[in-house]
């Protein structure tokens, strides 16, 4: 298995436009996780999906944040319209379950840079 | 919100010695406790998940060990290796069961 693969991989914007990231877990997987590293705030969690019902979004910032997951194998979670302070990694991790006893396994990460 | 926290915030060691670092967290609501390890330039790889009390795992040099009671975690790297120097991130899943991340102990281990 290729394990999860994000796209793109760095990201270049400007403010105010729209920005989508690009998920795609490991197959056999259900449940997906949006994560955003940044220097202040270390990894916080922005939203879960198990079996691609959104599960807990309370860890997204506001309503510029929006993830989808349409079917199992691809999730994307869109920023629109994109601040600089948005400039950040992003991560992806699939895991068998959601119930916290399965390792998740996490994504290459995008890099984003909201100028 | 949950209060995941992990000592020391950094830690350089010469090669050879052993070392330990500590994750803290809540004592109620236990579901797991998981480990990553975060090389730089990577992404985060789970070393262990440990859900009993007294829980002890170990993989290589590496071992961990779990206090649920009283809501703590040990890391150990025995015979340290420049190879493990990375990010060491503990991550608590209680009630809600996603994982709630610590800021992570930088383990640099000087050849």
């Amino acid at each position: 298995d290729a394990g999860v693969i994000q796209s793109p991989r760095h990201e270049v914007t400007e403010m105010g436009q729209e920005v989508t990231l690009r998920c795609k877990p490991i197959s056999g997987h259900n449940s997906l996780f949006w994560y955003r590293q940044t220097m202040m705030r270390g990894l916080e969690l922005l939203i879960y999906f198990n079996n691609n019902v959104p599960i807990d979004d309370s860890g997204m910032p506001e309503d510029r944040f929006s993830a989808k997951m349409p079917n199992a194998s691809f999730s994307t979670l869109k920023i629109q319209p994109s601040e600089p302070r948005d400039s950040a990694v992003y991560f992806c991790a699939s895991s068998l379950t959601s119930g916290g006893y399965n390792e998740q396994f996490f994504g290459p990460g995008t890099r984003l840079t909201v100028l | 919100i949950l209060n995941v926290e992990q000592s020391p915030q950094s830690l350089h060691v010469q090669e050879g010695d052993s070392t330990n670092f500590t994750c803290s967290f809540p004592s109620s609501n236990f579901y797991a406790l998981h480990w990553y390890r975060w090389e730089t330039a990577k992404s985060p790889e789970a070393l262990f998940v440990m859900t009993l009390n007294g829980d002890e795992k170990k993989k290589g040099r590496i071992s961990a060990t779990l206090n649920t009671k009283e809501g703590y975690s040990y890391l150990y790297i025995k015979g340290s290796q420049p190879e493990d120097s990375a990010t060491y991130l503990c991550a608590f899943s209680g009630s809600a069961r996603q994982l709630t991340f610590g800021s992570g102990t930088q383990l640099t281990v000087l050849p």
